[in-house]
This record gives C-alpha cells, sequence and structure tokens, in this order.
C-alpha cells in the first residue's frame, strides 16, 4: 500500500511557540486529513483538505492552527501559539481510490512543555 | 453519521477465532461498513470494508446480515501479534472518520 510519511516522528516544544508537522511526500494525490490522538484518548478529526483547500474543519482547529500544501507536495499542519493541551500524536491520512478507505501516517508525537 | 456500538473489551488466547460484533443501527443506504486496527502509538490501519453479506481479505472476514443493522469482524487463529484497537465505522464515502472508542482486544498466549 502507498504510504503516508510524517515529519518530525516527535517534536517537543515550549508553550507559545510555532510547530509545523509535515506529511512528506505527496504527489498526485488530492484529498487529505489531519486527525489528533490525545494520550489514552479517542482520534479526532481536525481537518480536511481537497485540491489545496480546507473542505472541512472541526471545533478543534481554531485559529491557532492553519494547513497548507506551500510546494504542491508537503502537506503541512502549523499551530501558530501551542498550548500544553495541544500534546498529542498528529496523523496526516490521504484518502483511498477503492473503499474509500483512509492511509494514515505514522504520527507525529507533540509534546508541548 | 450512523453511530456504532461496539464492545469497550475482549479477550482471546493465540490460535482462537475472534469475533467483534457491532451494531449499526441507523445505517444509510449508501453506506459501507468499514473496520480499521490501531496499535498504540501507530496511525489507524484499514482493515476490510463491506455493503453486505460476507466479505474476506488476508488479514480478516466481515459477515453482515440481510438487514445491515450489525456486522462482525472474524480474526481467524489470532496471535499476540493482532492485540490491538479495533473501530467499526459507517462509511459514506471520501469523507472524514468519526472514531469511537473502538474494542480493545487483548491476546494471551
Amino acid at each position: 500500500e502507498p504510504e503516508v510519511t510524517q515529519t518530525p516522528s516527535h517534536q517537543v516544544t515550549q508553550m507559545g511557540q510555532e510547530v509545523i508537522l509535515r506529511c512528506v511526500p505527496i504527489s498526485n494525490h488530492l484529498y487529505f486529513y489531519w486527525y489528533r490522538q490525545i494520550l489514552g484518548q479517542k482520534v479526532e478529526f481536525l481537518v480536511s483538505f481537497y485540491n489545496n483547500e480546507i473542505s472541512e474543519k472541526s471545533e478543534i482547529f481554531d485559529d491557532q492552527f492553519s494547513v497548507e500544501r506551500p510546494d504542491g507536495s508537503n502537506f503541512t499542519l502549523k499551530i501558530r501559539s501551542t498550548k500544553l493541551e495541544d500534546s498529542a500524536m498528529y496523523f496526516c491520512a490521504r484518502q483511498g481510490e477503492e473503499y474509500n478507505e483512509q492511509f494514515f501516517g505514522p504520527g507525529t508525537r507533540l509534546t508541548v512543555l | 453519521l450512523a453511530k456504532t456500538t461496539q464492545p469497550i473489551s475482549m479477550d482471546s488466547y493465540e490460535g482462537q477465532e475472534v469475533n467483534i460484533t457491532c451494531s449499526h443501527n441507523n445505517i444509510a443506504t449508501n453506506d459501507y461498513i468499514t473496520w480499521y486496527q490501531q496499535f498504540p502509538s501507530q496511525g489507524p490501519r484499514f482493515i476490510i470494508q463491506g455493503y453486505k453479506t460476507k466479505v474476506t481479505n488476508e488479514v480478516a472476514s466481515l459477515f453482515i446480515p440481510a438487514d445491515r443493522k450489525s456486522s462482525t469482524l472474524s480474526l481467524p487463529r489470532v496471535s499476540l501479534s493482532d492485540t490491538a484497537v479495533y473501530y467499526c465505522l459507517v462509511v459514506g464515502g471520501a469523507s472524514k472518520i468519526i472514531f469511537g472508542s473502538g474494542t480493545r482486544l487483548s491476546i494471551r498466549p
């Protein structure tokens, strides 16, 4: 199966700092998602991104979050001013074609101190 | 999005067949039943999807009765590496996934 890769695998940051999480490399795919999972909790939908535009976002995805595809391949999630409660695993996923399945990346573990 | 209900946890032993049942009473005509697996600190992984009757792949089988209000994921001859959380979802197309708590399956030697 074609895989989604994410960088970094781990990110430690100070509260109030900006972080950028990346899905790399992505090509010939138009439909992506970001999810997060706080330790011990459910996987939560953040945002879907289709053809270089946000198609849907959750209540979690507030003004501190943004997504973009700056160079046509990398797909990034930016958190402008991190909070302690942003500590979580962040998963990027791409839409599959055969079963409408989603292929998840390995995740980025974000720790905010 | 149709709500699903599945057991919170299940235990079994290596070599046994494990069946996880999910109910989805409000499934819509265009919805498919989809199962994902998640290991600790990893992203969910698609296992199998079906619309009705039975579907089988190299990992699992999915049984869906005629009324489609429930489904059963069957894992043949489980091993320790099948210990994971299993999510039952009802999917109507390319859209966000709303994950529940899933079923935490523990396999013992």
